[in-house]
């Protein structure tokens, strides 16, 4: 079991906003930066947001990041129905001396 | 255009060694800031981070791992190896790898392979 927990799922109605939680602790997200991956059944991850907050170009700027103290969000603002993803946060362990991802979240559109 | 690709065995048998390729191109493991990292997803469970190799050589492992995995690279051919020990049925996923790449001090895994599923059996 991941030392970096997700909601197992998040739900709303197209045009709706829904924000994802990561929580970890003092030795990864508490020291480390947080990226998110937004993944479709049966392709590989993509990369969301890195730096915490920062969005690779293409990545609509629906999607935004933040964290604070030990645990970080991702906001999708506007719902779509193509947004129906799993998506997993990420960051360094420093205890760990390697990468943890969270947990998972499987956003829903109703 | 920077493109990876995950080869290897679609079936192993318990106990085995599996060993998993990833050919990339469009960036070079010679140059600073860029790794190689593979990951790891049971079916229908979440991501897990195996390993890692840096452009200097540098190698990190998942601790709950550390014992049966070993990764290497060939800059020449473009080509890092994973390698892991003694396999279990637990071990049967699909095994992606991914360049991860260092922007001011912070690292994220920016391309993937599109996976390779590995099953473990008996």
């Amino acid at each position: 079991q991941s030392v970096v927990t997700q909601s197992p799922s998040a739900s709303g109605a197209p045009g709706q906003r829904v924000t994802i939680s990561c929580s970890g602790s003092s030795s990864n997200i508490g020291r480390n930066i947080v990226n998110w991956y937004q993944q479709f059944p049966g392709t590989a991850p993509k990369l969301l947001i890195y730096n915490s907050r920062q969005r690779p170009s293409g990545v609509p700027d629906r999607f935004s990041g933040s964290k604070s103290g030990t645990s970080a969000s991702l906001a999708i603002s506007g719902l779509q129905s193509e947004d129906e993803a799993d998506y997993y946060c990420a960051t360094w362990d420093d205890s760990l001396n390697g990468y943890v991802f969270g947990t998972g979240t499987k956003v829903i559109v109703l | 255009q920077v493109t990876l690709r995950e080869s290897g065995p679609a079936l192993v048998k318990v106990s085995q060694t599996l060993t998993l390729t990833c050919s990339f191109s469009g960036f070079s493991l010679t140059t600073s800031g860029f790794f190689v990292a593979w990951i790891r997803q049971p079916p229908g469970k979440a991501l897990e981070w195996l390993a890692r190799i840096d452009w200097d050589d540098e190698k990190f492992y998942s601790m709950s791992l550390k014992t049966r995995l070993s990764i290497s690279k060939d800059p020449s051919r473009d080509q890092v190896v994973l390698t892991l020990t003694n396999v279990d049925p637990l071990d049967t996923a699909t095994y992606y790898c991914a360049r991860t790449m260092t922007v001011a001090g912070n690292t994220m895994f920016d391309y993937w392979g599109p996976g390779t599923l590995v099953a473990v059996s008996s």
